[in-house]
């Protein structure tokens, strides 16, 4: 059980374009999904908080009109990087929380976004 | 300010040779010590969760134990198989460490 997903597994694209990266819960419902981004030998950061139905809470330095995030569902959020530049190139991770584990996240595979 | 801090950063054990990593955390409030593995190029896959000091769990050759101050993931035995990053991250907003990268050589 606590079975995270994220699509696509890797993406090239070019400078100025956008991408949308999935993240879904397949064998539970999640109301709170999150976001993370890893550098190189670097740990994981958080980005944003998703919450289902409502409007996502970006942490401090992360700019939430370039990096776009969307939970219309209790099973999918939804990362989009806007007009993105090669130093937005990094591996995108999300996390769900399955209910009543309050203080638990399953992690999907992540996302290796390269900005050419 | 809430940090997590691992160490060493890196190991590298022959087979079978047992050891401990190490997670300091300065959290306020803390509602839970968080331990991942996290192989190259995949998400973290979690292990253990630590609510109080004392508290113990174990999962294969897998030990970790929770202080008021520090947990310990103690690997026993090690295959090559073990090989791989190992986190830990405290609190409920999940606040990581930088990892420790093991290698066990056969």
């Amino acid at each position: 059980g606590a079975v995270v997903s994220q699509h696509p597994s890797w993406v090239i694209c070019k400078s100025g374009t956008s991408v949308k990266i999935e993240c879904r819960s397949l064998d539970f419902q999640a109301t709170t999904m999150f976001w993370y981004r890893q550098f190189p030998k670097q740990s994981l950061m958080l980005m944003a908080t998703s919450n289902e139905g409502s409007k996502a809470t970006y942490e401090q330095g992360v700019e939430k009109d370039k990096f776009l995030i969307n939970h219309a569902s209790l099973t999918l959020s939804t990362l989009t990087v806007t007009s993105a530049h090669p130093e937005d190139s990094s591996f995108y991770i999300c996390s769900a929380r399955p209910p009543g584990r309050e203080y638990e996240q399953y992690f999907g595979p992540g996302t290796r976004l390269t900005v050419t | 300010e809430d940090q997590v801090t691992q160490s060493p950063e890196a190991l590298r054990l022959q087979e079978g040779e047992s050891s401990s990593l190490n997670c300091s955390y300065t959290v306020s409030g803390l509602r839970g010590l968080f331990w991942y593995r996290q192989d190259p190029g995949k998400g973290p896959e979690f292990l253990f969760t630590l609510y109080s000091a004392g508290e113990e769990k174990e999962k294969e050759r897998l030990k970790a134990t929770l202080t008021k101050k520090e947990s310990f993931l103690h690997i026993t035995a090690p295959k090559p198989e073990d090989s791989a990053t190992y986190l830990c991250a405290g609190n409920d907003k999940i606040i990581f460490g930088k990892g420790t990268r093991l290698h066990i050589l056969p």
